[in-house]
C-alpha cells in the first residue's frame, strides 16, 4: 500500500463550489505539506503543518484553508473555487529533509 | 519568494546521448535536492547535496552543487528511455527554522529510443 494517499485523484467542479482534498499517510511523520503544481512553475507551497496543533501559510495560501485532523490526516479546502485554481495538487510528508509525495489530485474548476 | 530557475525547460534527445540540466538561483541554500516525477505520480527524491562544490554520482547521473551553494547541475550520461520524466531541483532554506523546500521550474526530459 502507498505511504501517502490522496483522494480524490481527479475532480471537476464549478466556480464557487467548496472543495476538499484529503491526504492520509502511514509513514508516522509529523510534518505534512500541500503543494500546487502548474506547468512551468514547479511546485508552490500552499500550507504546511509540523504537528496537529501547528498550521503555517506557505507561498500561495490565499483562497485555501487546511485542517490537520490527526497526525496522519491533512486536508486542503477551497472555500469558493475559481478557474485559476485549476492545477495538480500534491500532499507530502517529511522527517528530516526528504519529502515523500502522494500521487496528486488533478483539479479542474470550470 | 526564493526563485530557482531550471534550464532547459524542455529537452528531447536520442537514446545514448549525454545531457546536462541546470538549476540556478540568486539565493543561498543550505542544501539542494533533485527529484524526478513521472506522469500520474508525485516527485521522488534522487539525491541531496549539502556542501558547496559537492559532487554525487548515482549510476549514470552526476549531481553537482555550486561552490557558492546557489546553483546545481544534473548530468546524465548515455541517456535511456527510462530516464524520461520531469526533473525538479529544490533548495532547502533553514534560516527561518521551517526547513521548507523551494522548488525549481522543472525540466521535462524525453529520451527517444
Amino acid at each position: 500500500d502507498a505511504d501517502v494517499t490522496q483522494t480524490p485523484r481527479n475532480r471537476i467542479t464549478k466556480t464557487g463550489k467548496r472543495i476538499m482534498l484529503e491526504c492520509s499517510q502511514t509513514k508516522g511523520h509529523d510534518r505534512m505539506y500541500w503543494y500546487r503544481q502548474d506547468p512551468g512553475l514547479g511546485l508552490q507551497l500552499i500550507y504546511y503543518s509540523f504537528d496537529v496543533k501547528d498550521i503555517n501559510k506557505g507561498e500561495i495560501s490565499d483562497g485555501y484553508s487546511v485542517s490537520r485532523q490527526a497526525q496522519a490526516k491533512f486536508s486542503l479546502s477551497l472555500e469558493s473555487a475559481i478557474p485559476n485554481q485549476t492545477a495538480l495538487y500534491f500532499c507530502a510528508t517529511s522527517e528530516g529533509y526528504e519529502q515523500f509525495f502522494g500521487p496528486g489530485t488533478r483539479l479542474t474548476v470550470l | 519568494t526564493q526563485l530557482l530557475e531550471q534550464s532547459p525547460q524542455f529537452l528531447s534527445i536520442q537514446e545514448g546521448e549525454n545531457l546536462t540540466v541546470y538549476c540556478n538561483s540568486s539565493s543561498v541554500f543550505s542544501s539542494l535536492q533533485w527529484y524526478r516525477q513521472e506522469p500520474g505520480e508525485g516527485p521522488v527524491l534522487l539525491v541531496t547535496v549539502v556542501t558547496g562544490g559537492e559532487v554525487k554520482k548515482l549510476k549514470r547521473l552526476t549531481f553537482q552543487f555550486g561552490d557558492a551553494r546557489k546553483d546545481s547541475s544534473l548530468h546524465i550520461t548515455a541517456a535511456q528511455p527510462g530516464d524520461t520524466g520531469l526533473y525538479l531541483c529544490a533548495g532547502l532554506d533553514d534560516q527561518t527554522g521551517a526547513n521548507n523546500l523551494f522548488f525549481g521550474t522543472g525540466t521535462r526530459l524525453t529520451v527517444i529510443p
